[in-house]
């Protein structure tokens, strides 16, 4: 069964560094998204991506955030800047236009970001 | 702003018991509703959905319910397994944007 895939699994870095958070979407699906999840509180949406653009971005997604399809395959969340308050656990989720799975997201198993 | 509500942050059940986890919305413009379970250190997976031409899907063991002249929709369980101790999100989408999910619903299935 196709699934979403991410990595790593769990990135530690020190406040003020970058980070790239890489995500493989399901392979057919053209719309991703990225969301977090801080320790104890909601996912929370972060931004849409479809046809090489983003569609839609929270406001959390300020100016410290960037995402990238680089290579067709790839679907990457960049932090320039990070913050301690960056830590979370961030998903990647992919979509499909079919019918059958037409608002159907399916997420990837999350990547553990910690800032210190 | 709580977009999407589920007042009980935590429910215990007996194994084989019917289990209903709630979701309360606001913006009369969702028009898509899923529920994600996810389990620790994973990401959230799919459950059910259901659209608002709807009031009821039904899947197995699960069933949505939605009521949309009271903004709420339900999830049944039944029967409750332990496997299915999680927390349990509800999600709401307009018009095919982005999701968004109440704060979630840790679902305790006791043997």
């Amino acid at each position: 069964e196709p699934e979403v895939t991410q990595t790593p699994s769990h990135q530690v870095t020190q406040m003020g560094q970058e980070v790239i958070l890489r995500c493989v979407p399901i392979s057919n699906h053209l719309y991703f998204y990225w969301y977090r999840q801080i320790l104890g509180q909601k996912v929370e949406f972060l931004v849409s991506f479809y046809n090489n653009e983003i569609s839609e971005k929270s406001e959390i997604f300020d100016d410290q955030f960037s995402v990238e399809r680089p290579d067709g395959s790839n679907f990457t969340l960049k932090i320039r800047s990070t913050k301690l308050e960056d830590s979370a656990m961030y998903f990647c989720a992919s979509r499909g236009t079919g019918k059958v799975s037409y608002n159907e997201q399916f997420f990837g198993p999350g990547t553990r970001l910690t800032v210190l | 702003d709580q977009q999407v509500k589920q007042n009980s942050p935590s429910l215990s059940v007996q194994e084989g018991r019917i289990s209903i986890l709630n979701c309360d919305y606001t913006n009369s413009m969702f028009d898509y509703f899923l529920w994600y379970k996810k389990y620790p250190a994973e990401g959230p997976t799919f459950l059910i959905s259901i659209s608002s031409i709807k009031d009821k899907n039904e899947d197995g063991r699960f069933t949505v319910f939605l009521n949309k002249s009271a903004k709420h929709l339900s999830l049944h369980i039944v029967p409750s397994q332990p496997g299915d101790s999680a927390v349990y999100f509800c999600a709401a989408s307009a018009f095919g944007q982005n999701f968004v999910f109440g704060p979630g619903t840790r679902l305790s299935v006791l043997p």
